[in-house]
C-alpha cells in the first residue's frame, strides 16, 4: 500500500492563480480531510468528506473548494490564490469511526508546501 | 469551541531520561484523542489513539493516558533516545467524524 499520497510536494503561485492539490489513498478509507499547518496556528481543518459525493466545511474553508467523486481521491482547489494561503497542506484519511475491529487512526500524507507571492 | 493546549512548547533532555508531555483540552465531550509525531518537513505519524472509554494505551516505550473529566492527556516516553527528537502533537476528535482539533505541539530534542 502506498498509503496517502499528495502531489505536488512544492508549489509556488502568483496571487490570483488557481490550482488543485491532489490527494489519493489506496486503503479504501471512507473519511478524508484537508488541513493546513501554519507557524503559531497549528493544524486547522479546511474541508472533510465522509464518503464519495459527500463533503463539508471545516474551520477555515474560505478560498478553497473540494469534491469527492471517488473513494480514493479528494482534491483541494484554490480558486484565486492569496498570500494568506501560503502554508503546508496535509491530507488525511481513515475508516469510518467505530467500524468494528478497525482502528480510528488517521493516516496523513507527506504534505504540499505552497507559497503564494 | 474545543481548544487544545500542549505544554511545554519545547523540551530538551539528555539521552536516557524519562519524560512527560502534556496535553489539555477544554471540552471533555470527546470521541478519542490521538498523539502524533512529526519530523521536520514530514507528515504526521500516529503514535497512540485513546478512545474516550479508555484510560491509557501503550506502545513500546510510549504510554499515553487520558483523564476526560479533567481534560488532560499525557504522553510518557521512557528511556529517551536521540531518534525520539521530533515534534509531538496531540489531537482531539470531538464528533466521531475524524475532524481533529490539534494542539500547538511540543518540540522535543534528545541530546546524546
Amino acid at each position: 500500500n502506498a498509503g496517502v499520497t499528495q502531489t505536488p510536494k512544492f508549489q509556488v503561485l502568483k496571487t490570483g492563480q488557481s490550482m488543485t492539490l491532489q490527494c489519493a489513498q489506496d486503503m479504501n478509507h471512507e473519511y478524508m480531510s484537508w488541513y493546513r499547518q501554519d507557524p503559531g496556528m497549528g493544524l486547522r481543518l479546511i474541508h472533510y468528506s465522509v464518503g464519495a459525493g459527500i463533503t463539508d466545511q471545516g474551520e477555515v474553508p474560505n478560498g478553497y473548494n473540494v469534491s469527492r467523486s471517488t473513494t480514493e481521491d479528494f482534491p483541494l482547489r484554490l480558486l484565486s490564490a492569496a498570500p494568506s494561503q501560503t502554508s503546508v497542506y496535509f491530507c488525511a484519511s481513515s475508516y469510518s469511526p467505530g467500524t468494528s475491529g478497525i482502528t480510528d487512526t488517521q493516516y496523513f500524507g507527506p504534505g504540499t508546501r505552497l507559497t503564494v507571492l | 469551541k474545543q481548544e487544545v493546549t500542549q505544554i511545554p512548547a519545547a523540551l530538551s533532555v539528555p539521552e536516557g531520561e524519562n519524560l512527560v508531555l502534556n496535553c489539555s483540552f477544554t471540552d471533555s465531550a470527546i470521541y478519542n484523542l490521538q498523539w502524533f509525531r512529526q519530523d521536520p518537513g514530514k507528515g504526521l505519524t500516529s503514535l497512540l489513539l485513546i478512545q474516550s472509554s479508555q484510560r491509557e494505551q501503550t506502545s513500546g516505550r510510549l504510554n499515553a493516558s487520558l483523564d476526560k473529566s479533567s481534560g488532560r492527556s499525557t504522553l510518557y516516553i521512557a528511556a529517551s533516545q536521540p531518534g525520539d527528537s521530533a515534534t509531538y502533537l496531540c489531537a482531539v476528535d470531538a464528533y466521531a467524524g475524524n475532524m481533529l482539533t490539534f494542539g500547538g505541539g511540543t518540540r522535543l530534542m534528545v541530546k546524546p
